[in-house]
């Protein structure tokens, strides 16, 4: 089957860093993406990691272990814009199905 | 178009009533998905469309589910028989499949359902 986990929510200070983490159970891996969902809108796309390591754009990095099953977005100079739900999700089987399977999101809230 | 577009983008029905939701890809993708959200849940995984191919029906919840793709663009999602677990909104996203990163599903805005 397929799990994804990550924490309901997270609280950070303005400045500050935060880190979301994320682990998977899938059936088979083809790529790990994170989303940006502010309240009321689509999701976004903030990053994708295919290969272990770190990718950094900007204020966000992904990191992504797949012997582990690990990933963890990284949010540096917290704005008080950055407040929403960021989704972690895991495409698995490359031939066939496409589609995403989600985490339930992690809720952050930026404090001044 | 500049992004993907839905509509409508609220819908109050009665239990028991049909509904159709509509999604508009981004022109030149030729991946649609249609999405499910629950109140404080993830992103639950309802139908795949791609090209002329067979669609990945794998994760509607019931038969009062189907979907349509008409030319390869516009799809419709209907639900016949609305329950009132139903309520969610339904998000739609289109991509261009391939490898890698340049298959990024890009979402629509969704359409709020509610069942009353």
């Amino acid at each position: 089957g397929q799990n994804i986990d990550q924490p309901t929510e997270m609280t950070a200070t303005e400045g500050a860093i935060v880190q979301i983490n994320c682990t998977y159970q899938t059936s088979g891996f083809n790529g790990l993406f994170w989303y940006q969902q502010h309240a009321g809108e689509a999701p976004t796309f903030l990053s994708y990691n295919v290969l272990d390591g770190l990718e950094e754009k900007g204020r966000f990095s992904s990191f992504l272990s797949r012997s582990k099953g690990y990933s963890y977005l990284l949010l540096k100079e917290l704005q008080m814009k950055d407040s929403a739900s960021y989704l972690c999700a895991v495409r698995g089987d490359d031939t066939g199905r496409r589609a995403l399977t989600f985490g339930s999101g992690t809720r952050l809230q930026v404090q001044p | 178009g500049a992004g993907v577009s839905q509509s409508p983008s609220n819908k109050v029905t009665e239990k028991g009533k049909d509904v159709e939701l509509r999604c508009d890809p981004i022109s030149g993708h030729t991946a649609l998905y249609w999405y499910r959200q629950s109140l404080g849940q993830g992103l639950e995984f309802l139908i795949y469309f791609q090209g002329n191919s067979a669609p990945d029906k794998s994760g509607l919840p019931s038969d009062r589910f189907s979907a349509e793709r008409t030319g390869g663009s516009v799809s419709t999602l209907t639900i016949q028989r609305t329950q009132q677990e139903d309520s969610a909104v339904y998000l739609c996203a289109s991509s261009i499949p391939g490898l890698g990163v340049t298959d990024t599903q890009y979402f629509g805005p969704g359409t709020r359902l509610t069942v009353l």
